[in-house]
């Protein structure tokens, strides 16, 4: 068990639709991560959040948005979706130490149909 | 755009058998290299942090090296079990944010009892 706790595990929803992914770190972690897996795709990087300030900006599209809260726990807003953002979205979470590994919530299974 | 490449994509050995497997990284502003282990059905598990040129590293089994110098680091697993089925990922985090990973695309080990 890493620590990292993501729900929902799983989301079927229609295009055009909006969800909401939460995230929760482990304990004393301060960034969240959020990462996009798509089929065929390895890990890429969506975004960071370190105590509740945005951090650092990868592939994320303009219908994507995050938030970190004061209690830390973090949400993906995914809107107007599209049948291509059907992918496993991961939360990780990581020490302030410099060279800690990230460590990885369950994922969100999305389907869009 | 960082180009972090693995191979093979996938392999395929007998119970018992040894094998090992690549990644290859940028080796200029070098600053980390993360191996990780993600079972099917779970999440990625961090393996090894590996750091410095020359760094060897061991859990059981499995180890890793790491040249920094040419920008490969190679995973070995000694007589390989069904339970090490999985797919092995390498990521390079960015040398001013660690979170920030560039994640191969990962090998994907089936050992066959």
């Amino acid at each position: 068990d890493s620590g990292v706790t993501q729900t929902p595990k799983h989301l079927i929803t229609a295009t055009g639709q909006r969800v909401t992914l939460r995230c929760s770190p482990r304990s004393g972690d301060l960034s969240v991560y959020w990462y996009q897996q798509s089929l065929d795709q390895g890990l890429q990087f969506l975004i960071q959040y370190y105590n509740g300030e945005e951090r650092a900006k990868g592939n994320i599209l303009e219908r994507f948005s995050a938030q970190q809260f004061p209690d830390l726990h973090s949400e993906l807003n995914l809107s107007s979706l599209e049948l291509g953002d059907s992918a496993l979205y991961f939360c990780a979470s990581s020490s302030r130490h410099s060279n800690s590994p990230l460590h990885f919530g369950n994922g969100t299974r999305l389907t869009v149909t | 755009i960082l180009n972090v490449e693995q191979s093979p994509q996938s392999l395929h050995v007998q119970e018992g058998d040894s094998t090992n497997f690549t990644c290859s990284f940028p080796s200029s502003n070098f600053y980390a290299l993360h191996w990780y282990r993600w079972e099917t059905a779970k999440s990625p598990e961090a393996l090894f942090v590996m750091t410095l040129n020359g760094d060897e590293k061991k859990k059981g089994r499995i180890s890793a090296t790491l040249n920094t110098k040419e920008g490969y680091s190679y995973l070995y697993i000694k007589g390989s079990q069904p339970e090490d089925s999985a797919t092995y990922l390498c990521a390079f985090p960015d040398n001013t944010n660690a979170g920030k990973s560039t994640f191969g695309d990962g090998t994907t080990l089936t050992v066959k009892p």
